[in-house]
Parts: C-alpha cells; structure tokens; sequence
C-alpha cells in the first residue's frame, strides 16, 4: 500500500541556518503530496502543497518539490528561526479512497 | 485558530470508565475525521464521516464508538479503554470528502489511561 517515510528527528538547528527534512513516498499512479506542521500545543496546520510532478509548493519560506523519479518531497528553508521549531508531517493523498496518509513526523527544534 | 475546537484539551480516565470527546467545526465544512497521534509513529486515520454519514472505519477496535449529529460536530465515546490508547486524538474537518480538499485540524484531546 501507499506510504511515506521522512527522516528520524529531532532536528536541532541554530538560528538562520539551511533546514532540509527528507520525505520520500510509495504510491501507485500519482498522488498528491503535502507538508503539515504542528506547533506545540496545536493540531496540524496545512504548510504547502504539490498536485503533479515537479510542481513546487511554497509557503513561509518553506519550500518543496515533487520529485517523481526519486518519489521525494523534500522540504527545505534556507534560514530558520525559532518560531520554526514544531513538528512537521510529510503526507500524500493516493488513490486507496483519497485519504490522507502521513509519516511519522519530524521534530524541528531551532535554538537562538 | 484553524476553526476546528475539541474539548477537552486533556483527559486521564481509568480503564472502566466511560468518556466521551468533542470535536465542533466553524467552516460550513461537510467532511469530519478523527485521527490518532502516537509518539513516533505515523498518524492514523480512525473514521471518516461525510455528510454525517460514516464512510470509513480503519479496523478500530469497538471501545471507541463515533457519533455524528451533523455536519459541524463529531464525537468520540470512549468505553473500557486499554492504557496502549493513550495517545493525542485529533479531529480534523474538509469541505468535500477526503479526496477532493485540504483538512484542516483541531488541537488535540491528549487522553491518558491508567
């Protein structure tokens, strides 16, 4: 079935440094990928998103493009800040009845 | 603020005990969903109500029990919990069904089971 892996955290950064969070996906045909983030105390807010092979989405400075030769999506932020530390969730809408499918989440802590 | 509140943001509850969770939605949306949020792993989808019609049920063992009255509230009844349900259950609403829109989140019942 269709699944999404990104990258173990957490991830400890200092301010205004590079941020890349790896996703990579299995799926038949050609979903939809998003990235969710969840700030402490929150529920997941949607960050951006990309319908078909090398759209990018942007976003807050965030950015990530649909990779369909290495099934990717990776996010990336060219420099952090500390209101950037959350949890933030790779996730794909295939064809198994449209439903939302997630990793695990990766935890982004940005020290000053 | 994403429109979508559930109460309460906390619970502890003992293995006999019987709760329930409430989730309401502000944006004239027509889908609801509850997630689960376990450390470290993926989230997982519970139910799927569209149109206050239930359209799926990923194996969810039968002590969580949904209700939906209408399109704008969802809830979650919680009967003989096991302490391997603790976790942080997420209800979240779409304009259409799953397929066809962005979901947009509540923040979180953290539920505890002793």
């Amino acid at each position: 079935g269709d699944s999404v892996t990104q990258m173990e955290g957490p991830v400890t950064l200092s301010e205004e440094a590079f941020l890349t969070i790896n996703c990579t996906y299995t799926a038949t045909g050609y979903p939809s990928l998003f990235w969710y983030v969840q700030y402490p105390g929150e529920g997941l807010q949607l960050l951006l998103k990309a319908t078909k092979a090398d759209d990018k989405g942007s976003n807050k400075g965030f950015e990530a493009t649909y990779r369909k030769e290495t099934t990717s999506f990776h996010l990336e932020k060219g420099s952090v800040q500390v209101s950037d530390s959350a949890v933030y969730f790779c996730a794909l809408r295939g064809n198994q009845g449209g439903k939302l499918i997630f990793g695990q989440g990766t935890e982004l802590s940005v020290k000053p | 603020e994403t429109g979508v509140t559930q109460t309460p943001r906390h619970l502890v509850m003992g293995m006999t005990n019987k709760k329930s969770l409430k989730c309401e939605q502000h944006l004239g949306h027509n889908a609801m969903y509850w997630y689960k949020q376990s450390a470290k792993k993926p989230l997982e989808l519970m139910f799927v109500y569209n149109f206050k019609e239930q359209t799926e049920n990923n194996s969810v063992p039968s002590r969580f029990s949904p209700e939906c009255p209408n399109s704008s509230h969802l809830f979650l009844h919680l009967h003989t919990l096991q302490p391997e349900d603790s976790a942080l259950y997420l209800c979240a609403s779409s304009r259409e069904g799953p397929s066809t829109d962005t979901q947009y989140f509540g923040p979180g019942t953290r539920l505890t089971v002793l």
